[in-house]
């Protein structure tokens, strides 16, 4: 089975520009949760999509939206840039049941300049 | 906010010793999870306990959990150079799929 990918493996942007990262799910997954990995606040949830509904969300302001198609692959979207948003995106693929054993992607390097 | 905080934050030990981790965390929880990550990369998963259990193996991992102290450890036994990594425990409350990470151990293995 093939893992999760994330694309673009790296990205730089500039500040007040808008960002979307991708993200594949493991086949016959349909969960995708978004986190957000700095120096400063480690691993923090940004959401999850289960079926193409947002099911859970974290404490990220509105800048920081996402969806999910009909074929669960992700994306997620970052507007305005602030340089505060440099973080590593990861993505974490599941089947959306309990007991939510989570399988990430490589992940995004995202920096603002 | 980070519900889990590891201890300790960084371990070095020799190539063929055991490595000793531990997580606590403050609510109720679902599932309890243990991740390793290689420098700057992808979360790899290692190991999952549900609530109800108190101890799991998996090749050289030992994982135990105690919801009476709300805590966990990770013990790898015979570690390797190739263990050398960030260990990272995360719950999921009983609300939701949702995961709180801890802040992670610095492995570092000598050879």
């Amino acid at each position: 089975k093939a893992g999760v990918t994330q694309t673009p493996r790296y990205l730089i942007k500039t500040r007040g520009q808008q960002v979307t990262l991708s993200c594949s799910p493991i086949s016959g997954h349909r969960s995708v949760s978004w986190y957000q990995q700095t120096p400063g606040q480690g691993l923090q949830f940004l959401f999850e999509y289960f079926s193409e509904t947002q099911r859970n969300k974290g404490n990220f302001p509105g800048r920081f939206s996402g969806r999910q198609f009909s074929n669960s692959r992700s994306e997620m979207n970052v507007s305005t840039l602030e340089l505060g948003d440099s973080a590593l995106y990861l993505c974490a693929s599941s089947t959306g049941l309990v007991p939510y054993e989570q399988y990430f992607g490589p992940g995004t390097r995202l920096t603002v300049t | 906010s980070q519900q889990g905080e590891e201890d300790p934050q960084a371990l070095s030990i020799q190539e063929g010793e055991n490595a000793t981790m531990n997580c606590s965390y403050k609510t109720s929880i679902n599932n309890l999870q243990w991740y390793r990550q290689n420098s700057g990369r992808g979360l790899v998963h290692l190991i999952l306990i549900r609530s109800n259990e108190r101890e799991k193996h998996s090749g050289r991992l030992r994982v135990t959990l105690d919801t009476s102290k709300k805590s966990s450890s990770l013990l790898i036994t015979a570690s390797r150079a190739a263990d050398t990594a960030s260990y990272f425990c995360a719950t999921d409350e009983t609300s939701g799929s949702r995961l709180t990470f801890g802040e992670g151990t610095q492995l570092t293995v000598n050879p």
